[in-house]
C-alpha cells in the first residue's frame, strides 16, 4: 500500500446525480493531486493542492469541484457529468508541492457516467 | 511543448523472457526521468528516478537508463514473471516541476 486510499473503489452514476470521491493519505504530506486517466491517454493533471490550497486547476470543466478541507484529505465533488467523463480518477500526494514527481498514488476510483 | 513518447505500446512476452521498454522525451529544462508500474484497476507505483547525472539505476528485476544526450530512457526487465504483467508508465519532469506522463506500454507475461 502506498499510504493514500481513495473511496470508493467503483462508482456508476447517471447524468444527474450529484457523488464526491474521497482521498485521504496517511503520509504527512503537504500536497495532494486529483488526476484523470482515460483508456489510450497519459494521465491528466486535474488540480493540485498545497497547504489546503488551490495552486492549480488545469482548464477543468466546473461539473468537477474540488475540496480540500485539511492536508490529509481532498474530495472531488461531481455534478451533471457526461458518458465522456468516465474514466478512472486517481488521487495523489507528494512532501511538497515543489516535488511534484516524488507523488505517491492511491489506487483509483473507477467512475462510469451512464 | 513538453512530450513524453512511449514504444511499444503493447508487448507480449513469455515468462522467464527478457523485455525493454524505451520512452523518450523532450522535456526542457530537464529534471529528472521516473518509471511507474501501474497494475491493472490500481495506482501507479515508482520504480525507479534518475537524475541528469546518472544513467543506469536498477531495483530487483528492473533496471533502467538514461542518456541524457539522446533524450531516451529505456526500462529493461529481466526473467519475466507473471505478475510483471501490468502497465509502466514514463514520467519526466522539467524545470515547471509540472511532470509529463507518457502514454504508458502495457505489458503482458504469458505462462
Amino acid at each position: 500500500e502506498t499510504g493514500v486510499t481513495q473511496t470508493p473503489r467503483h462508482l456508476v452514476m447517471g447524468m444527474t446525480n450529484k457523488k464526491s470521491l474521497k482521498c485521504e493519505q496517511h503520509l504527512g504530506h503537504n500536497a495532494m493531486y486529483w488526476y484523470k486517466q482515460s483508456a489510450k491517454k497519459p494521465l491528466e493533471l486535474m488540480f493540485v493542492y498545497s497547504l489546503e490550497e488551490r495552486v492549480e486547476n488545469n482548464s477543468v470543466p466546473s461539473r468537477f469541484s474540488p475540496e480540500c478541507p485539511n492536508s490529509s484529505h481532498l474530495f472531488l465533488h461531481l455534478h451533471t457529468l457526461q458518458p465522456e467523463d468516465s474514466a478512472l480518477y486517481l488521487c495523489a500526494s507528494s512532501e511538497d508541492v515543489r516535488d511534484r514527481n516524488e507523488q505517491f498514488f492511491g489506487p483509483g476510483t473507477r467512475l462510469t457516467v451512464l | 511543448k513538453n512530450q513524453v513518447e512511449q514504444s511499444p505500446q503493447s508487448l507480449i512476452i513469455l515468462e522467464g523472457k527478457n523485455c525493454t521498454l524505451q520512452c523518450n522525451y523532450t522535456v526542457s529544462p530537464f529534471s529528472n526521468l521516473r518509471w511507474y508500474k501501474q497494475d491493472t484497476g490500481r495506482g501507479p507505483v515508482s520504480l525507479t528516478i534518475m537524475t541528469f547525472s546518472e544513467n543506469t539505476k536498477s531495483n530487483g528485476r528492473y533496471t533502467a537508463t538514461l542518456d541524457a544526450d539522446t533524450k531516451q530512457s529505456s526500462l529493461h526487465i529481466t526473467a519475466s514473471q507473471l505478475s510483471d504483467s501490468a502497465s509502466y508508465i514514463c514520467v519526466s519532469l522539467g524545470g515547471s516541476y509540472i511532470p509529463t506522463f507518457g502514454r504508458g506500454t502495457s505489458l503482458i507475461v504469458h505462462p
